[in-house]
């Protein structure tokens, strides 16, 4: 089993939409959660942490369920230039980052 | 803004040669590490490094080595390229242990024939 899962999509989606991703890991001590976008022949770049409360960055919102080892990534609104890979990342505090293989995400007009 | 920039965007090598990958930063991060992204496998580490010469193992270091001599260079070497290198290779950098932001180079993909 690998230690951080992702539906690899891709999910199309029209402009407009709502559009929503989880994740789920397997070691149950991790303690801090990330979603970073990839563009096509990109590097990543982090999108947001994930707080335990949930948190809020405008259009996206990012949910951790500890009790469940999953966190999700709901973008509203979605545009165009949304359409990318969305990579989950987890971490147990030491240098052990953990990425998903990427939900591949495509916005059409 | 942090730049973290890798010595090529692409390369292509033979069977058996030697492959030097730099990687440079430059915002006097303590940590650095180098990745391969293979599709549906996600990044997998290489190699980190969080001090000047130091150094470790991560989950796939087989023929691989790494080199850091200053603080805001470190190498990726493969030793005797084979085609199953053929990937590309994430250099990142972060400033302090644990779950913290990681800042990724452009990438380098790189094929070996």
């Amino acid at each position: 089993r690998k230690e951080v899962e992702q539906d690899p999509g891709p999910f199309n989606v029209p402009e407009g939409a709502t559009v929503a991703f989880n994740c789920t890991y397997s070691n149950s001590a991790s303690q801090s959660f990330f979603w970073y976008r990839q563009d096509c022949r990109k590097e990543p770049k982090l999108l947001m942490s994930v707080y335990s409360s949930g948190n809020e960055d405008g259009r996206f919102t990012a949910q951790l369920n500890r009790a469940s080892q999953y966190i999700s990534l709901l973008i509203r609104d979605s545009k165009l230039s949304d359409s990318a890979t969305y990579l989950c990342v987890v971490n147990d505090n030491n240098n052990d980052m953990r990425f998903g293989a990427g939900t591949r995400l495509t916005v059409k007009p | 803004d942090v730049k973290v920039t890798q010595s090529s965007r692409y390369l292509v090598k033979r069977t058996g040669e030697k492959v030097f990958l730099e990687c440079v930063q430059d915002m006097d991060h303590e940590n650095m590490f180098w990745y391969r992204q293979d599709p549906g496998l996600g990044l997998r580490l290489i190699y980190f490094s969080y001090d000047v010469k130091m150094k470790e193992k991560g989950d796939i270091p087989e023929g691989y080595s790494v080199s850091r001599e200053k603080k805001e260079r470190f190498s990726l070497i493969l030793e005797s390229a084979s085609t199953n290198q053929t990937s590309m290779y994430l250099c990142a950098s972060s400033f302090q242990t644990g779950g913290v932001r990681q800042y990724f180079g452009p990438g380098t993909r790189l094929t070996v024939t």
